[in-house]
This record gives structure tokens, sequence and C-alpha cells, in this order.
């Protein structure tokens, strides 16, 4: 298994600012994923990121919007650029391994 | 990924075990059926996974008919802490990730 945290775990920000979640693993792991999670809807996948690659993102999901770095094999970070209201949601980092799949606690973002 | 569909919610009783189906109609040969929970606030927690045979773990009993297009999820008793919704995934291609359809709300009331 893999042990995952997530900071902030929860944060309040204004629209037209930026929050970067950050998301550390207890062992190296190639295949990192972040997915979002509106209120009281499922989870949706933003982006897969292994490291040495660029992040792959799902449709709907862009890059100038949900930026993502992967500098190593056991920490990752996505952006939330420019906020809006709608972006208000959990936001959880999760890693893929012994082909299973792990998750953190999530990043409940609220944006006014 | 064959797509799933579960109900959208059950109750159980504190102590019952709890039977949560699970259609997968278009399954392909070599996809397994994974079976993931969220309890409120938290993030997702695996709990099986099965190819063709049954399995059981500490947790839960993993049971795919044998077309399997179907399959059933059980707690044997069911706890108050067993509350949350429950995800049956279908997945086939290793380094993909999970895709979350709506899940099951179990409900479990003493």
């Amino acid at each position: 298994s893999a042990v995952i945290s997530q900071k902030p775990s929860r944060d309040i920000c204004q629209r037209g600012t930026s929050l970067t979640i950050q998301c550390q693993v207890d062992s190296q792991v190639t295949m990192m994923f972040w997915y979002r999670q509106q209120p009281g809807q499922s989870l949706t996948l933003i982006a897969t990121a292994n490291q040495g690659s660029e992040a792959t993102y799902e449709s709907g999901f862009v890059i100038d919007k949900f930026p993502i770095s992967r500098p190593n094999l056991t920490f990752s970070t996505l952006t939330v650029s420019n906020m809006s209201p709608e972006d208000s949601s959990i936001y959880l980092c999760s890693v893929g391994t012994a082909g299973l799949q792990y998750f953190g606690p999530g990043t409940r973002l609220t944006v006014t | 990924d064959a797509k799933t569909t579960q109900p959208t919610s059950m109750d159980c009783a504190e102590g019952r075990a709890a039977n949560l189906p699970c259609n997968h109609s278009t399954i392909s040969g070599n996809e397994y059926v994974y079976w993931y929970r969220q309890i409120h606030s938290q993030g997702p927690q695996y709990i099986i996974h099965g190819l063709k045979n049954n399995e059981t773990n500490e947790m839960a009993s993993l049971i795919i008919t044998e077309d399997r297009k179907s399959s059933t999820l059980i707690l044997p008793h069911a706890t108050l802490r067993d509350t949350a919704v429950y995800y049956c995934i279908v997945k086939g291609q290793a380094g993909t990730a999970l895709i979350f359809g709506k899940g099951t709300t179990l409900s479990v009331s003493s």
C-alpha cells in the first residue's frame, strides 16, 4: 500500500487567485493521478502525472487552468489557477502501485 | 473500460449482511472488477478486486457471476462505520486511472 498526504487539507480562496496543492507519497511510485470531486458528485479524473513525462489531461481540463508538476517519484503539485466559485471542490491525489490505486485525504477548496 | 450500473442507494440493518450489486454486461476478458468505498469527507478506500473467481479478504467478499456480466460485494456483518458510497469499477489496462461512476450510497442503521 501507499500512504499519501496532501497540503493544505482545506483552504478558502478569493476568486482570481491561484492555489497550489501538494501531494507527498511515502514510497516511490511511477503513476500519480489528480481527481476533482465537486459537491455531492463523484470523482472526476483531471490528469495523469507520470514522472519523467508531461501530464496527460482529460477532456475538459487544460494545463493553463490546472498546471501539474511531478519533480520526482514521491511528490507532485496541482495548481488551480485563476479560481472561480465553480472550482470549489475536493481535490484528491492518487497513486497507482502493485496494480491498485490509493488515495490521499483530499484538499477541500472553497472559492468566494 | 466497461461501464457499470449500480443502484443509487441501499439500506442495511447493523449486523446484517450488505449485498451490493453491480452490472457490467460489456466487460471484456482482461478487465478486472474493483470495489472502492468513500466514507464521508475521506479519500476513496480500496476494498477488493477480482477477475473471474470469487474473492474474500478481511473486509468483504466479491462474487462474480460465471458470465462475468455482474458481481456482488458482500459485507458480511455491516456496522455503522460501513455507511459510505460504494463504487464498482471495471478496469483492464494497467497504468490507466480508475474512472468513477455514481456508486451506491449504503446507509447502515441500528
